[in-house]
């Protein structure tokens, strides 16, 4: 099965906190996604990566940063919290291609700024 | 710019009655993924369709990709509570639909 693990449920942070989202996934799975996930407006795709060190931005990349220093391990970064980054974070992964892999996605992280 | 619309929004149907979400782009797509995400849960893949005009099912669920690739859907016969969630579609470039909730009274 493939698991997909998510450093915290739930995070409380304050306005302008360096903010650390950690993903680990178990799959050797090529390509790494997070999004976030607010009322109404559906997934939105942050930044995803189809290799190590490798990134791409997503739809709404400002105000975050992506690294991914080993495969198995995707980690979102808010430089500087905002309490519009209060959401719910989720991660994926996926094999083969990044548009036509079955992603499997961790928990969720639900992040709130204050 | 690209856009995944999906309609309805919301659904309440009682146990038994069909549904049906329907998921339309503005672009042709290469492929269409459907997910579903119970309440409190993450988004879990269902299907993923890529011929024009393909029909594929799992048991209840009846999924269509239009002729054209710009559209698809998701039909579900004589639902049960298990089928409460959001069902969400996603296409080209990883731009997913805004979701189908679905509500089922027993």
């Amino acid at each position: 099965d493939v698991k997909v693990t998510q450093s915290s449920r739930y995070l409380v942070k304050r306005t302008g906190e360096k903010v650390f989202l950690e993903c680990v996934q178990d799959m050797d799975h090529e390509n790494m996604f997070w999004y976030r996930q607010d009322p109404g407006l559906g997934l939105r795709l942050i930044y995803f990566s189809y290799d190590v060190k490798m990134k791409e931005k997503g739809d709404i990349p400002e105000g975050y940063s992506v690294s991914r220093e080993k495969k198995e391990r995707f980690s979102l970064i808010l430089e500087s919290a905002s309490t519009n980054q209060t959401s719910m974070y989720l991660c994926a992964s996926s094999f083969g291609t990044v548009e036509s892999g079955e992603q499997y996605f961790g928990p969720g992280t639900r992040l709130t700024v204050t | 710019g690209q856009q995944v619309m999906q309609i309805p929004q919301y659904q309440h149907v009682q146990e038994g009655e069909d549904f049906t979400t329907y998921c339309n782009s503005s672009t042709t797509l290469s492929n269409i993924q459907w997910y579903k995400q119970r309440p409190g849960g993450h988004p879990v893949f269902l299907i993923q369709l890529v011929k024009s005009g393909e029909v594929k099912k799992q048991k209840r669920l009846t999924f269509q990709f239009g002729e054209a690739k710009k559209n698809s859907s998701l039909h579900i016969t004589a639902t049960q509570t298990t089928d409460v969630g959001t069902y969400f579609c996603a296409g080209r470039k990883l731009i997913w639909g805004l979701g189908t909730s679905l509500a089922v009274n027993p």
